[in-house]
């Protein structure tokens, strides 16, 4: 089966900097890849997702990025604000499979 | 709010018992995950159905089960509770039987004592 790997676990910028959050699956037949965000003590929400026959996806301050070659992706935060401070599950999956989700990376941005 | 709703919020109950948690997808979507969010852990795909019938499984212990019923809500049971199973079980739903983005629930916090 599918397996999710997510690296850091934490990580602390200043507001305005950049944050890089990245992972690895496991599985090559895997073609859809979303980012979910969770606030404190609520659900976890998509933010941006990707496709296998995309190799990069903007949407306002939020990218992601993949290499299916290396089996590799990854979300770029630009210009961040306190309000981005979460954590991050990045997961992976193929149609009819369930999404396999990363253990997740906690990002604190102070201002 | 996602569409999904779980019930109930919280639930605090003895070890040994026996609880079950409820979910109800969006309006239209077929498939169903559970997934398990223990302290400082991930989620934790559990098992998933999609129209009523059992598509995949997680890392699901003997002592949980799961099932999908005809008006596509589903129900998760645990039982012969131990501490190590107080956890945030979440449901998400998504439309199709492709890749697709699943909609999570506010989720059923469990607490055994």
């Amino acid at each position: 089966g599918e397996n999710v790997e997510q690296h850091p676990s934490t990580l602390s910028v200043q507001e305005g900097d950049s944050a890089v959050i990245k992972c690895t699956y496991s599985d090559s037949a895997s073609n859809y890849f979303p980012w979910y965000k969770q606030e404190l003590g609520k659900r976890p929400q998509l933010i941006i997702d990707i496709r296998s026959n995309v190799g990069e996806k903007k949407d306002q301050r939020i990218a992601v990025t993949l290499n299916k070659t290396a089996k590799h992706f990854s979300l770029h935060i630009t210009e961040t604000q306190p309000e981005d401070s979460a954590v991050y599950f990045c997961a992976a999956n193929q149609a009819g499979t369930a999404l396999i989700f990363g253990k997740g990376t906690t990002l604190s941005v102070s201002s | 709010d996602s569409g999904v709703t779980q019930t109930p919020k919280h639930l605090i109950t003895a070890t040994g018992q026996r609880v079950t948690l409820r979910c109800s997808p969006r309006s239209g979507d077929l498939s169903v995950y559970w997934y398990q969010q223990s302290l400082d852990q991930g989620l934790q795909f559990l098992i998933q159905y999609y129209n009523g019938e059992e598509r995949a499984k997680g890392n699901i212990l003997e002592r949980f089960s799961a099932q999908q019923f005809p008006d596509l809500h589903s129900e998760l049971n645990l039982s012969s509770l131990e501490l190590g199973d107080s956890a945030l079980y979440f449901c998400a739903s998504s439309v199709e039987w492709t890749s697709t983005e699943a909609f999570f629930g506010q989720g059923t916090r469990l607490t055994v004592v």
